[in-house]
């Protein structure tokens, strides 16, 4: 079965640490994505990458950044983490092209106390 | 700007037939995706639909009408099983990239 793998479901952080989200896909995927997903506002796109070291921001980078080092693994870091980052944070990839779907990893729930 | 419209939640029975539907405003728009989230899962791709027309897989079928600026999602002979959200995503042009706008999502329940 092809899957989209974080590295965890459930995280826990104090605010002011740096905080690394990892993301494996094992379908040679081109496109690799962070989504973060909160109650009422849906899906937001904090950043992607079409390519091996190649990043571009998405609708709410602030706070984020990414590394994309080898085209299977897509990292999130939180440089300092706030408690206004506590969500559910969702990795995708895709195939190039316009009628591929995406396939979502299972979550990572962070909480930031 | 960009936007998409769903209804927050739809109520239906088991063997029944129901219609989400999503409008969108979008400039550049390329097609429209549905995606179901079980409550604690991961979203997980139903559809995509490019031209006009209704594209059928299994009990769930996808329509969109270009012109319109609307697409829907019909899910048939209605199982406990597709109790879930149900994602509307467009993809349009943005300059050099293309995007991805999400809805906020239909809250399915099936009653016995």
């Amino acid at each position: 079965d092809v899957k989209v793998t974080q590295s965890s479901r459930y995280l826990v952080k104090r605010t002011g640490e740096k905080v690394f989200l990892e993301c494996v896909q094992d379908m040679d995927h081109e496109n690799m994505f962070w989504y973060r997903q909160d109650p009422g506002l849906g899906l937001r796109l904090i950043y992607f990458s079409y390519d091996v070291k190649m990043k571009e921001k998405g609708d709410i980078p602030e706070g984020y950044s990414v590394s994309r080092e080898k085209k299977e693994r897509f990292s999130l870091i939180l440089e300092s983490a706030s408690t206004n980052q506590t969500s559910m944070y969702l990795c995708a990839s895709s195939r190039q092209g316009m009628n591929y779907g995406y396939t979502f990893g299972s979550g990572t729930r962070l909480t930031v106390v | 700007g960009q936007s998409l419209e769903q209804p927050s939640e739809v109520t239906a029975v088991e063997g029944a037939i129901v219609q989400i539907n999503c409008t969108y405003q979008t400039s550049g728009f390329y097609g429209l995706s549905w995606y179901q989230q079980h409550d604690g899962g991961a979203p997980t791709f139903l559809s995509y639909n490019a031209l006009d027309g209704l594209e059928e897989t299994g009990r769930f079928s996808s329509f969109l009408s270009r012109s319109d600026s609307y697409g829907y999602l019909l899910l048939q002979e209605l199982q406990m099983k597709d109790s879930a959200s149900y994602f509307c995503a467009v993809r349009y042009n943005a300059g050099n990239n293309r995007k991805l706008i999400w809805g906020l999502g239909t809250s399915l329940a099936v009653n016995p």
